[in-house]
């Protein structure tokens, strides 16, 4: 199961872009990168995932550079309602789904 | 659309009690998994099933048990309630065994207070 590393708290404005960075290093061929949300008291929620390259759906994007090692989720012109845990996963379909430690993404007017 | 539904939302119990929680999944979900987290933490795996048979054990105390019946729904059983049990306990349910190829879809728990 490929380790994850996030930034533990990040801040950000209303209507900026906020591009929360994941590294794991030792991500497998098989493994695939995969972004939740959690509000306080609500349960997390997918938000995106990607193999390789970019991925773009109506909430984010997700940038997966060509070596894998890493991954960018990318929130275009955030909100207040965007504050929440990001969490980074990362594993292929026989691995155990694990939660590391969150970004915890504070957004101020 | 029908999501996760667990029972009950809040319970209180005190200490040495029995809890049950119980999860139904998203019709024609096939996988549930449960999660224990605490005030501040991040989600715990405990443990999951597939097809009615447990697939993955994670950090689940022995004092802890659950099952997925035939109807797919799933009870997380807990005996000898400790003050430490406190937290939200949560149910996710996907349509494949193992989903980092598939989102799990989360329900919105049970907050467990004991004391």
């Amino acid at each position: 199961l490929a380790k994850t590393t996030q930034p533990i708290s990040m801040d950000s404005y209303e209507g900026q872009e906020v591009n929360i960075t994941c590294s794991h290093n030792n991500i497998a061929t098989n493994d695939y990168i995969t972004w939740y949300q959690q509000f306080p008291s609500q349960g997390p929620r997918f938000i995106i995932q990607g193999y390789k390259t970019k991925v773009t759906n109506e909430v984010a994007s997700l940038f997966i550079p060509a070596d894998r090692k890493s991954s960018t989720l990318s929130l275009p012109r955030v909100s207040l309602s965007d504050t929440a845990v990001y969490y980074c996963l990362v594993g292929s379909r026989d691995d155990k789904i694990i939660f590391g430690k969150g970004t915890r993404l504070h957004i101020l007017p | 659309a029908a999501g996760v539904i667990q029972s009950p939302r809040h319970l209180i119990k005190e200490k040495r009690e029995t809890a049950t929680l119980k999860c139904y999944p998203i019709p024609r979900h096939d996988t549930v998994y449960w999660y224990q987290q605490g005030p501040g933490q991040d989600p715990q795996f405990l443990i999951s099933f597939y097809e009615k048979m447990q697939s993955d054990k994670g950090s689940i105390p022995d004092r802890f048990s659950a099952q997925q019946f035939s109807d797919y729904h799933s009870e997380l059983n807990m005996s000898s309630l400790e003050l430490g049990d406190s937290a939200l306990y949560f149910c996710a349910s996907s349509n494949q065994r193992s989903s980092y190829n598939s989102p799990l879809h989360f329900g919105n728990g049970t907050r467990l207070t004991v004391t």
